[in-house]
C-alpha cells in the first residue's frame, strides 16, 4: 500500500503569504497527485489534479508541483477565504487511492 | 448545474444495515465512474468504493468489502452504498464524488464534484 504524508500537518499564516504545503509518497506515484480544500462542515473540492493541472475555477494563486514521491502545494498571496484544511491524494494504486492526513492552514 | 445530494444517513446500532442514497443532477451517471468517501469525527479522508461507468467494476476498501456493496440505478441518476453488519469505526460522515473522466471505463480517481455528505453514526 502506498502511504501519503504530508507536512506540516498545520501553520498558521498571514493574509498576503505564500504558503507551501509538502505531500511526500510512500513510493513512486509518478505525477498522480491530486489536492482538495476542506472548510469546516463542507465538502472537498479539487484544486489541483494531475500534480500540477488547475481545476476549472480554482484561483490561478493555486499551484503544485512535483512528481516521484514528492509534491508540493502552494498558495501565492493567501486570502481569507483560504484558511482551510488541504489534503493530498494519490491515483497511482488505482482502482484504490488514499489520502493524505491533511495540513490545516489557520490565520496567524 | 452539476450536484450530488446524499441522504440515508442516521444513528444505527451495531451489527445493523443502512443504505444512502446520492441523487445526481446535471450531468448522466452513465457516463461516470462514481465514488464514496468517509470522514470519521474530526478526522481525514477514507475512500470506500468506486463503481466505474460499466456498471460492472466495483472496488473496495478492504475494511468494508464483503459488509458494503456500491450500485447504482442510471434510471433514477442515483447512487447508492448498502452498508451490512455496521461497526463502531464506520461511524463517519459519508461523501459521494463523481470521477473526473467520462472518456474510459477505468476511473481516474480524481474527484471533481462531491455532495454535502449525510452523517452515519453506528452506537448502541
Amino acid at each position: 500500500d502506498i502511504q501519503m504524508t504530508q507536512s506540516p500537518s498545520s501553520l498558521s499564516a498571514s493574509v498576503g503569504d505564500r504558503v507551501t504545503i509538502t505531500c511526500r509518497a510512500s513510493h513512486s506515484i509518478t505525477s498522480h497527485l491530486n489536492w482538495y480544500q476542506q472548510k469546516p462542515g463542507k465538502a472537498p473540492k479539487l484544486l489541483i489534479y494531475a500534480a500540477s493541472s488547475l481545476h476549472s475555477g480554482v484561483p490561478s494563486r493555486f499551484s503544485g508541483s512535483g512528481s516521484g514521491t514528492d509534491f508540493t502545494l502552494s498558495i501565492n498571496g493567501l486570502q481569507l477565504e483560504d484558511f482551510a484544511t488541504y489534503y493530498c491524494q494519490e491515483s497511482y494504486s488505482n482502482p484504490l487511492t488514499t489520502f493524505g492526513q491533511g495540513t490545516k492552514v489557520e490565520i496567524k | 448545474q452539476i450536484q450530488l445530494v446524499e441522504s440515508g444517513g442516521g444513528v444505527v446500532q451495531p451489527g445493523r444495515s443502512l443504505r444512502l442514497s446520492c441523487a445526481a443532477s446535471g450531468f448522466p451517471l452513465s457516463n461516470y465512474a462514481m465514488h464514496w468517501v468517509r470522514q470519521a469525527p474530526g478526522k481525514g479522508l477514507e475512500w470506500v468504493a468506486v463503481i466505474w461507468l460499466d456498471g460492472t467494476n466495483r472496488y473496495y476498501l478492504d475494511s468494508v468489502k464483503g459488509r458494503f456493496t456500491i450500485s447504482s440505478d442510471n434510471s433514477k441518476n442515483t447512487l447508492y452504498l448498502q452498508m451490512n453488519s455496521l461497526r463502531a469505526e464506520d461511524t463517519a460522515v459519508y461523501y459521494c464524488a463523481r470521477d473526473r473522466s467520462d472518456v474510459d471505463i477505468v476511473a481516474t480517481n480524481i474527484f471533481d464534484y462531491w455532495g454535502q455528505g449525510t452523517l452515519v453514526t453506528v452506537s448502541s
